[in-house]
């Protein structure tokens, strides 16, 4: 079976920094992916891991244990639109499990 | 730049009545997929589709439902006798895992699907 937990919520001020854990226990492994879901839309791809380690990409950086089935999603330099769902999702044999997504609010 | 298209974008629907959802993925992707989210649940895999076959399916894909890719451009989904618990956000997604490593899933802007 597949177990993907992520907080539900986290609020954070414009400019400041969150970070967004996800831990998981899946029967498969090809990578791990995150994805923005704004209301009423579709996933938008943000970052992929599947060594560990870090990946870096502009304000946004995602982290990577498969030993410990542990991820980190960071955000840096948080703007209002960045208020948003973020989606871990695992892809096994070319299908994604998703988490529950964290709703992330930016406060002014 | 190539984006996946799905129609309806809307489509409200009686108990028991059969709807098709369509999508157009995006041109050279080869691999297809569904998805659904339920108002306020998590996204869920429904089918994987490659070279004309299911590849794989979810619990949550019996025998009321189908996929069709009836031409070179078009995946439907299927359900043949909608209940209400069938009312739910439907994405379809497309990807090409010969492009990089990573088999990036591409999603459509999604239909919502009402079952009244």
């Amino acid at each position: 079976g597949q177990n993907i937990d992520q907080p539900t919520e986290m609020t954070a001020t414009e400019g400041a920094i969150v970070q967004i854990n996800c831990t998981y226990q899946t029967s498969g492994f090809n990578g791990l992916f995150w994805y923005q879901q704004h209301a009423g839309e579709a996933p938008t791809f943000l970052s992929y891991n599947v060594l560990d380690g870090l990946e870096e990409k502009g304000r946004f950086s995602s982290f990577l244990s498969r030993s410990k089935g542990y991820s980190y999603l960071l955000l840096k330099e948080l703007q209002m639109k960045d208020s948003a769902s973020y989606l871990c999702a695992v892809s096994n044999d070319y299908k994604l499990s998703f988490g529950a997504g964290t709703t992330v609010t930016v406060r002014a | 730049e190539p984006e996946v298209t799905q129609t309806p974008s809307h489509q409200v629907t009686q108990m028991g009545q059969e709807v098709i959802l369509r999508c157009v993925p995006i041109s050279n992707h080869l691999y297809f997929y569904w998805y659904r989210q339920i108002l306020g649940q998590k996204v869920e895999f429904l089918v994987s589709f490659y070279n004309n076959e299911i590849s794989e399916k979810s619990e949550i894909f019996d025998d009321q439902f189908s996929v069709e890719r009836p031409d070179g451009s078009n995946f439907t989904l299927k359900i043949r006798s909608t209940k209400l618990e069938d009312s739910a956000m439907y994405f379809c997604a497309s990807s090409d895992p010969g492009q990089g490593t990573h088999n990036e899933q591409f999603f459509g802007p999604g239909t919502r699907l009402t079952v009244l």
